[in-house]
């Protein structure tokens, strides 16, 4: 299946620092790429839609300055956390839509691995 | 607004018995149902999935029932592995926004 490739898989940081978390998509263009939230236990959140070459769309509640989501090619999108707080440790995924016709009829998103934020 | 629920956040059975994995919906603007596995610390990874015009959909051990009028899904695993162990999302998309909605999970727990 394709494979979408999410950097770092772990990072931990000092209150008040930024983060970059990078999503790929090795083996496809991805025309769209979502970003989730999960906390312990809870469900996976989708924060953002981001569209190559457009302003991502945030979910109610998500706080558009904190959260800044850059999808600047078919295969790159990034978040990144700025000025982090505690409260922003969670657990970051991110997922890519194929432009191929046949997966997009399939529905199908794959997944990143993941990227567990620890803010200090 | 919980638009997905899975009511359940945990099953055990017993290796080669069913597991029986259920999930609700509020929405009948979804058109298609996706099951994800997941195991911690890492993302999920896609299982099964049945679009709203159908109501059973097999692969294997795998069969994802549904219940458009009692806005319901089920997950059969049949004969359950200890490898089965993990947690199980089910998620609802409409395909004009292209929006996956999670449900809350169930750990399933297959024992030998």
């Amino acid at each position: 299946g394709a494979v979408v490739s999410q950097h770092p898989s772990r990072v931990i940081c000092k209150s008040g620092t930024s983060v970059k978390i990078e999503c790929r998509s090795l083996d496809f263009q991805a025309t769209t790429m979502f970003w989730y939230r999960q906390f312990p236990k809870k469900s996976l959140m989708l924060m953002a839609t981001s569209n190559e070459g457009s302003k991502a769309t945030y979910e109610q509640g998500v706080e558009k300055d904190k959260f800044l989501i850059n999808h600047a090619s078919l295969t790159l999108s990034t978040l990144t956390v700025t000025s982090a707080h505690p409260e922003d440790s969670s657990f970051y995924i991110c997922s890519a839509r194929a432009r191929w016709e046949v997966l997009r009829r399939a529905k199908v998103l794959f997944f990143g691995s993941g990227t567990q934020l620890s803010v200090l | 607004d919980q638009q997905v629920k899975q009511n359940s956040p945990s099953l055990s059975v017993q290796e080669g018995r069913i597991s029986i994995l259920n999930c609700d919906y509020t929405n009948s603007m979804f058109d298609y149902f996706l099951w994800y596995k997941k195991y911690p610390a890492e993302g999920p990874t896609f299982l099964i999935s049945i679009s709203s015009i159908k109501d059973k959909n097999e692969d294997g051990r795998f069969t994802v029932f549904l219940n458009k009028s009692a806005k319901h899904l089920s997950l059969h695993i049949v004969p359950s592995q200890p490898g089965d162990s993990a947690v199980y999302f089910c998620a609802a998309l409409r395909s004009n926004t292209g929006k996956l909605i999670f449900g809350q999970g169930t750990t399933l727990q297959v024992k030998p």
